[in-house]
């Protein structure tokens, strides 16, 4: 069965460091993956969606990979700061779905 | 301003007492989606829609009705409620392989 997979356990970094989230996949050949930001009791926020052909995407602070290979995404938030405090989803996609299904997350604890 | 709009945010009930719980959004966007949110258990999808008059289940389907009346409603339908469907609930919308939207979600309750 396809499962996506991600650190359970919260990653505790200073302000300032560069925090990285992994997304581990399997039975997936996604052609696209994407990043969503939850802070509590608020829906999902789009971050960034790289295509199985894109090694590396950038946006300002954020920086995802994605390694078909491996089936792993990484996703660097650089300089971080209080206010990227919140739980990170990865949501791998197969070419011809639409549907999202979406890692259980990892929360991020950015502290001053 | 694009959004996608849930009623209601808050609501309590009791087991057996049928509720609908309302999705729009305004981007004229074909995909819709049902999830609901459970600690320890993340994002589960409900049920999907890929356009007007399509649906089609996700994981945890038992216990809901969706319609896709309209391109821009997508209601959730619990016709007889139970303890176990306590949850926060949310809806989302995109276009094929791009970015979702997702409301603000509704807290259920049902006692």
């Amino acid at each position: 069965s396809q499962k996506i997979e991600q650190n359970s356990e919260a990653l505790n970094i200073q302000e300032g460091k560069t925090a990285t989230l992994t997304c581990n996949y399997t039975n997936y050949s996604p052609a696209y993956l994407q990043w969503y930001r939850q802070d509590p009791g608020r829906g999902p926020v789009f971050l960034l969606l790289i295509r199985e052909n894109e090694k590396e995407k950038r946006k300002e602070r954020l920086k995802v990979t994605f390694d078909t290979t491996l089936k792993q995404s990484l996703f660097h938030i650089t300089a971080s700061q209080p206010a990227d405090s919140a739980t990170y989803l990865c949501a791998p996609m197969n070419s011809g779905y639409s549907t999202l299904t979406f890692g259980k997350g990892t929360m991020l604890l950015v502290s001053p | 301003e694009a959004q996608v709009t849930q009623n209601p945010r808050y609501l309590i009930t009791v087991t057996g007492k049928k509720l609908t719980v309302t999705c729009s959004q305004n981007m004229n966007h074909e995909y819709m989606s049902w999830y609901r949110q459970d600690p320890g258990l993340g994002l589960r999808q409900i049920y999907y829609s890929m356009n007007v008059e399509v649906t089609d289940k996700g994981d945890v389907p038992e216990g809901y009705k969706v319609s896709r009346k309209e391109k821009r409603n997508f209601p959730l339908i619990l016709e007889s409620p139970s303890p176990n469907q306590t949850s926060l609930y949310f809806c989302a919308s995109s276009r094929h392989n791009t970015e979702a939207f997702f409301g603000q979600g509704t807290r259920l309750t049902v006692v």
